[in-house]
């Protein structure tokens, strides 16, 4: 099935620096999600954004939604340990329609 | 709040075997989803239920794959018969309404064939 090209494929960053990570679509879709997903579990909302340009921020997490709806990145601001794990981005044309993800970026910290 | 339970959370069976995946949502929520998420990928959406009507059921495979949802709570999906290449995790995710953003996802299933 479609799926989203999401970048980089993996991360190895020091504990405390900044990250960033997006993902791109050749269609445009009208909300873009951020998801995480640890070992053994589901994929957990990070953040959700439903309009172009919008910049939505969850703690130290920022996400934009690509003025050209076909883009998002998320950044992850001094990054500790507890951000290991899977980011996978997501869009969804309407509430009608299925998600459709990326492969995922998977982030490790080292301490 | 309880969330998404499922289960098992692992099966290994041998290939031509059938197997059964169930899923509890969370209370109130009418929306169900299965996804199938094989390994280095995102999860992909196999079947969509309001309520106990399957309304997007586009890419389940039929030939082998089916699902129910017959009183609009509980779901079960099914395989049979398990192919190897079945190998994947099996994640339900339920919601209030269709809007992604209130989509919850359980932990999944884990399905081994040999």
């Amino acid at each position: 099935g479609q799926q989203l090209n999401q970048s980089p494929q993996s991360m190895f960053i020091q504990e405390g620096e900044d990250v960033s990570m997006n993902c791109t679509s050749s269609s445009i879709f009208n909300t873009w999600l951020w998801y995480k997903q640890d070992p053994g579990e589901g994929p957990v909302l990070l953040i959700a954004l439903y309009k172009a340009g919008e910049l939505t921020s969850n703690g130290r997490l920022t996400a934009q939604f690509g003025i050209t709806r076909k883009d998002s990145f998320l950044n992850i601001s001094a990054s500790i340990p507890s951000d290991v794990g899977i980011y996978f981005c997501a869009g969804q044309l309407s509430g009608n329609t299925p998600l459709v993800f990326g492969k995922g970026t998977r982030l490790s910290v080292i301490a | 709040e309880a969330g998404v339970v499922q289960s098992p959370r692992y099966k290994i069976i041998e290939k031509k075997q059938p197997v059964a995946f169930w899923c509890n949502p969370i209370s109130g929520h009418n929306t169900l989803y299965w996804y199938l998420q094989n390994l280095g990928q995102g999860p992909e959406l196999l079947i969509r239920y309001e309520n106990e009507e399957a309304v997007d059921d586009s890419q389940l495979p039929k030939d082998r794959f089916s699902a129910e949802r017959l009183k609009g709570v509980d779901s079960t999906l099914k395989i049979q018969p398990a192919e190897l290449g079945d190998s994947a995790v099996y994640l339900c995710a339920s919601s209030s309404n269709r809007g992604a953003d209130t989509q919850y996802f359980g932990p999944g299933t884990r399905l081994t064939v040999l």
